[in-house]
């Protein structure tokens, strides 16, 4: 199966700061990733899918680049709501595959 | 607007099953699948498998062959799975999603249902 490992485990930023999340593939996935957020006692949400492309209602701020087996989640300007878990997910191959997760925390 | 609610937290016993279900709103529930995620506490996001609620038949994670079940009631709008010989390894949450796609990915997502396996 496809293995996903994302970096850092955890990103110290301030309300403002910009967020560079990453996500590797061990093989290639093609655009076939997707990325979510989850908030403690939550259900993860989507936010990102085919690499780029925001989910309904997503902001603008949330922007996701990439491409086989390198991707990025990048949040601008972080809002107080977007301190939580982050986690990529494949669907090139199955079984569907997730990352450890990156945790955003306030600094 | 679309809506996975699922059933409530669970404490079995080691060895025992337990079913969860999930019942679907405001979208045609034959139209796409319905997948089965878990979180153990303080870990990631685990798929477990899923059925297509239009053909009915399920596939799952190599892991959970023979000890998982995955079915649909259509006339209800719910989903159901059953996870048989619990061990306190399976002391999870368990969420149920909607998927798009295949293999998918996971668009709109049950609340979660706390499984706690103990003696």
């Amino acid at each position: 199966e496809i293995v996903l490992t994302q970096s850092p485990a955890t990103l110290s930023l301030s309300p403002g700061e910009r967020a560079t999340l990453s996500c590797r593939a061990s093989q290639s996935v093609s655009s076939y990733l997707a990325w979510y957020q989850q908030k403690p006692g939550q259900a993860p949400r989507l936010l990102i899918y085919d690499a780029s492309n925001r989910a309904t209602g997503i902001p603008a701020r949330f922007s996701g680049s990439g491409s086989g087996t390198d991707f990025t989640l990048t949040i601008s300007n972080l809002e107080p709501e977007d301190f939580a878990l982050y986690y990529c997910q494949q669907r090139s191959n199955w079984p569907p595959t997730f990352g450890g997760g990156t945790k955003v925390e306030i600094k | 607007q679309v809506q996975l609610v699922q059933s409530g937290a669970e404490v079995k016993k080691p060895g025992a099953s337990v079913k969860v279900s999930c019942k679907a709103s405001g979208y045609t529930f034959t139209s796409y699948g319905i997948n089965w995620v878990r979180q153990a506490p303080g870990q990631g996001l685990e798929w477990m498998g899923w059925i297509s609620v239009y053909i009915g038949n399920a596939n799952y994670a190599q892991k959970y062959q023979g000890r998982v079940t995955m079915t649909t009631d259509t006339s209800t709008s719910t989903a159901y799975m059953e996870l048989r010989s619990l061990t306190s390894d399976d002391t999870a949450v368990y969420y149920c999603a909607r998927g798009v796609g295949s293999p998918p990915r996971f668009d709109y997502w049950g609340q979660g249902t706390l499984v706690t396996v103990s003696s």
